[in-house]
């Protein structure tokens, strides 16, 4: 069965510096892979995804992810955080011959950017 | 712009009173869902749909049904609410196998039971 391990629960940084959200999956098959931010009291909304391809994604907000099929590991990194994106990030896994069942989640991680 | 939209944001109900959530998607998926999320514990799926009048249990079924009459709708039904069911409920439709997409999110009901 898959499953999605963010090893992170809460990440504090401070204002312009990098930051890195881990995420580690597991599957036996090929998957598709996802990045979600979810700001208070909203819906979650899609930051970036990997569907197959150059396995550095870039998504909106200046956030990218790098798939590594070895580590099985989709981490999301921002060279230079702002305030705004003080938000809980969720990674998301789906079977790449089952792709139109449910996304698998982890369990979140909390992203607190302070000044 | 595509949209999944849901009919409460915020709901109260009294332990006991049957609860109806409701969301719509204009985008002509053919999977729909309900989630419940919980501070700790993520996303946790209630049950979804992957075409009209089909269901199929998620993780977490116990104590919601779900209708689906139509493609772009989907219910969620708390037939006898209770107070461990205040959560935030999340809907979210997907394309079929293929599109490889995305699940689309609604706003979400943050729904409380006294």
């Amino acid at each position: 069965a898959q499953s999605v391990t963010q090893l992170d629960s809460q990440v504090p940084v401070f204002e312009e510096a990098p930051v890195e959200l881990r995420c580690n999956y597991s599957s036996s098959v090929s998957v598709y892979l996802f990045w979600y931010v979810q700001y208070p009291n909203q819906g979650l909304q899609l930051l970036l995804k990997y569907l197959s391809g150059s396995t550095l994604v870039k998504g909106i907000n200046g956030f990218e992810a790098e798939f590594n099929k070895s580590q099985t590991s989709f981490h999301l990194r921002k060279p230079s955080v702002h305030i705004s994106d003080t938000a809980e990030y969720f990674c998301a896994v789906s079977d790449h011959h089952q792709a139109g069942t449910a996304l698998i989640f982890g369990k979140g991680t909390t992203l607190s950017v302070s000044s | 712009d595509v949209k999944v939209t849901q009919s409460s944001r915020y709901l109260v109900k009294r332990t006991g009173e049957k609860v109806f959530l409701e969301c719509v998607q204009d985008m002509d998926h053919e999977n729909m869902f309900w989630y419940r999320q919980d501070p700790g514990l993520g996303l946790r799926l209630i049950y979804f749909s992957y075409d009209v009048k089909m269901k199929e249990k998620g993780d977490i079924p116990e104590g919601y049904s779900v209708s689906r009459e139509k493609k772009e709708r989907f219910s969620l039904i708390l037939e006898s609410a209770s107070t461990n069911q205040t959560s935030m409920y999340l809907c979210a439709s997907r394309g079929s196998a293929g599109t490889g997409g995305e699940q689309f999110f609604g706003p979400g009901t943050r729904l409380t039971v006294l």
